[in-house]
């Protein structure tokens, strides 16, 4: 799936800082980041619809969302910790009357040391 | 809160069998129903998605929803080992139907 492009696919880090980011070309209006631990399902964190965000109020603070335009979505995350190892999966969603499934990124594996 | 709910947790099926797969969520107000298919280390994908009482079939893979029973199923036909992976059912929030919440998945192997 080409359609919607995430950076990095894989990233290795120590207690620091860092973003990632998705890019969608779908003209969709709604813009997802979800959270996949091993074994787990897909975790919604962050949900943009139109650049309004919904969170789930269980996301740790050190994870900032910011939605720069209608195709673009990053995920910041400061100070990261062990439990956040996991594949964090960019998605989207079309306008509401056309109800379609989201459709995802192929995901960033985090790995904290 | 929505819960989604799937059962069962594993399946093991030879190839060429019907499989059956549940899931259940806690309110009728929801708007769409999808089951996504995921490999392992790959992102999931979308099979099939629903939004009215009743059943719809693609290929080898049928979907029934019954809203009144908060329960929706994907049964796929001629199963093959292809077939085999994570299944998560997805149900859409009620106020917010934006809100995609997924079930805990079933793991599917079909032996050849």
């Amino acid at each position: 799936n080409t359609k919607i492009t995430q950076s990095p696919r894989y990233l290795i880090l120590g207690r620091a800082n860092k973003s990632l980011e998705c890019e969608q070309h779908l003209g969709h209006n709604a813009m997802y980041w979800y959270k996949q631990s091993a074994e787990k399902p897909p975790e919604l964190m962050f949900l943009y619809n139109l650049k309004q965000l919904i969170r789930n109020e269980t996301v740790p603070s050190r994870f900032i969302p910011e939605c720069p335009d209608s195709s673009k979505l990053l995920l910041h995350i400061s100070a990261v910790d062990p439990e956040d190892s996991a594949v964090y999966f960019c998605a989207s969603s079309p306008r509401q009357n056309n109800n379609q499934a989201p459709l995802f990124g192929e995901g960033t594996r985090l790995s904290v040391l | 809160q929505q819960k989604v709910q799937q059962s069962p947790e594993s399946l093991i099926v030879p190839e060429g069998a019907m499989t059956s797969l549940n899931c259940t969520f806690s309110d009728s107000a929801s708007q769409y129903f999808a089951w996504y298919r995921q490999h392992s280390g790959k992102a999931p994908k979308a099979l099939m998605s629903i939004f009215s009482n009743g059943e719809k079939e693609e290929g080898r893979f049928t979907i029934h929803l019954n809203k009144a029973s908060l329960h929706f199923s994907l049964h796929i036909r001629d199963s093959q080992p292809s077939d085999s992976a994570l299944y998560l059912c997805a149900v859409s929030g009620v106020t917010n139907a934006y809100k995609v919440i997924f079930g805990k998945g079933t793991h599917l192997h079909v032996l050849p």
